[in-house]
This record gives structure tokens, C-alpha cells and sequence, in this order.
């Protein structure tokens, strides 16, 4: 049971560059989640998916698009990637909100530099 | 819409010593509360959720929590810590308007002395 993947664990860009994170997840978990982690800020969610084929804004989305045509899968992309996107960035899947069990299981991380 | 705020960035203690972490929320609706740790060069774990029922809150490694709806807050505790606990303690929010929402605080870094 792998939890949840994310791919690519480093990346360097340049300014106007364009790639996409990659977010997987095998416990068939409805709520994905896209965040970034800068010092003294905390996490900030970006964008969010409540299922299949839904995706929805988040504190931070200006820069970033998303998508999720697969259950398991939650997809970040940079169109035209800035230096202020250098960051780490996180995904996680949630188990089912307000039951017992519910938690965050997050990936290890990806971290972006821009150049 | 939700907010955490985490009143200190950084709390040094000595090892041994009591530690509270300062969390407070802005919801007017039931709320869902979460405090994760980060350790070093490590990803999230949760370390103890708020849903329901009585308003403290035990989790992992010895650390609570209590929910106080008059005070908006959801301070953590833990009465005496060990250099193992170094990390950078987050609160989370879900609930009210935006019940798919989690958001996090800006954390906290709790540093031990020996």
C-alpha cells in the first residue's frame, strides 16, 4: 500500500517553463488536495478536487490549473511557471471528512525551484 | 471563510519542560480542528483531530488538545517534552461554508533545549 505518491521529488524551471506534478493515491479517497509550503507561511492550499472530474479553487490558485479525470490521480500543472512558485509543494488525499478515521495522508513532497 | 491563526512562530522550551501551542480559528459554524506535526526533512502527520463530543483531545506521543467554542481556540499541550519533539506543529480547520476546505496555520517551531 504506497499511500500517496507524488512525482517529481526535485525540479528547476526557468521563468516561462511549463510542467505538471503528479499526484497519486491507491486508498480510493474522494478528497484530493494541492498545497505549497513557504518559511512563515505555513501550508496554503492551492486547489482541490471532491471527486472525479470536480476541481475547485483554493486560498492561492492564481498560476496554477489542476485536473482530476481519474479517481486516483490529481494533477498539478504551471503554465508559465515564476520565481515566486519556487516552493515545496504537497499533495494529499482525505479519508472520509468527519468520520473517526479522518485524517490527511500526504505525499513526500516536491520541491520547485524557478529560476 | 476560514482562517487559523497560530499565535507564536516560534516556542523555545526546555527538555522536561510543560508547552502550549497557541491555535485560534474564525468559523461561526461547527468546525473540524487539526493539529499535524512536521519533523525535519519529513512530510505531515496528523497528530489529533477535534469532530465531535468531548472537548479534549488526546493524540500521539503524548500531546492534547481542547477545543474552547466560547474562545474560538484549539491550543495544544503536552506537560513535559523531550528533544524528540523538535518539529513545526501546524492547526488545521475544515468546516462551516467550506466543509471540503482544510486550512492550515502558519505554524509553529517548537525548539527543545537540553
Amino acid at each position: 500500500n504506497a499511500g500517496v505518491t507524488q512525482t517529481p521529488k526535485f525540479r528547476v524551471l526557468k521563468t516561462g517553463q511549463s510542467m505538471t506534478l503528479l499526484c497519486a493515491q491507491d486508498m480510493n479517497h474522494e478528497y484530493m488536495y494541492w498545497y505549497r509550503q513557504d518559511p512563515g507561511m505555513g501550508l496554503r492550499l492551492i486547489h482541490y478536487s471532491v471527486g472525479e472530474g470536480t476541481t475547485a479553487k483554493g486560498e492561492v490558485p492564481d498560476g496554477y490549473n489542476v485536473s482530476r479525470l481519474k479517481k486516483q490521480n490529481f494533477l498539478l500543472g504551471l503554465e508559465s511557471a515564476a520565481p515566486s512558485q519556487t516552493s515545496v509543494y504537497f499533495c494529499a488525499s482525505r479519508s472520509t471528512p468527519g468520520r473517526a478515521v479522518e485524517k490527511l495522508f500526504f505525499g513526500s513532497g516536491t520541491q520547485l525551484s524557478v529560476l | 471563510a476560514q482562517s487559523v491563526t497560530q499565535l507564536d512562530s516560534q516556542v523555545p522550551v526546555f527538555e522536561e519542560a510543560p508547552v502550549e501551542l497557541r491555535c485560534n480559528y474564525s468559523s461561526s459554524v461547527s468546525v473540524y480542528l487539526f493539529w499535524y506535526v512536521q519533523y525535519p526533512n519529513q512530510g505531515l502527520q496528523l497528530l489529533l483531530k477535534y469532530l465531535s463530543g468531548s472537548t479534549l483531545v488526546k493524540g500521539i506521543n503524548g500531546f492534547e488538545a481542547e477545543f474552547n467554542k466560547s474562545q474560538t481556540s484549539f491550543h495544544l499541550r503536552k506537560p513535559s517534552v523531550h528533544i524528540s519533539d523538535t518539529a513545526e506543529y501546524f492547526c488545521a480547520v475544515s468546516g462551516g461554508s467550506s466543509a471540503s476546505k482544510i486550512i492550515f496555520g502558519s505554524g509553529t517551531r517548537l525548539s527543545i533545549r537540553p
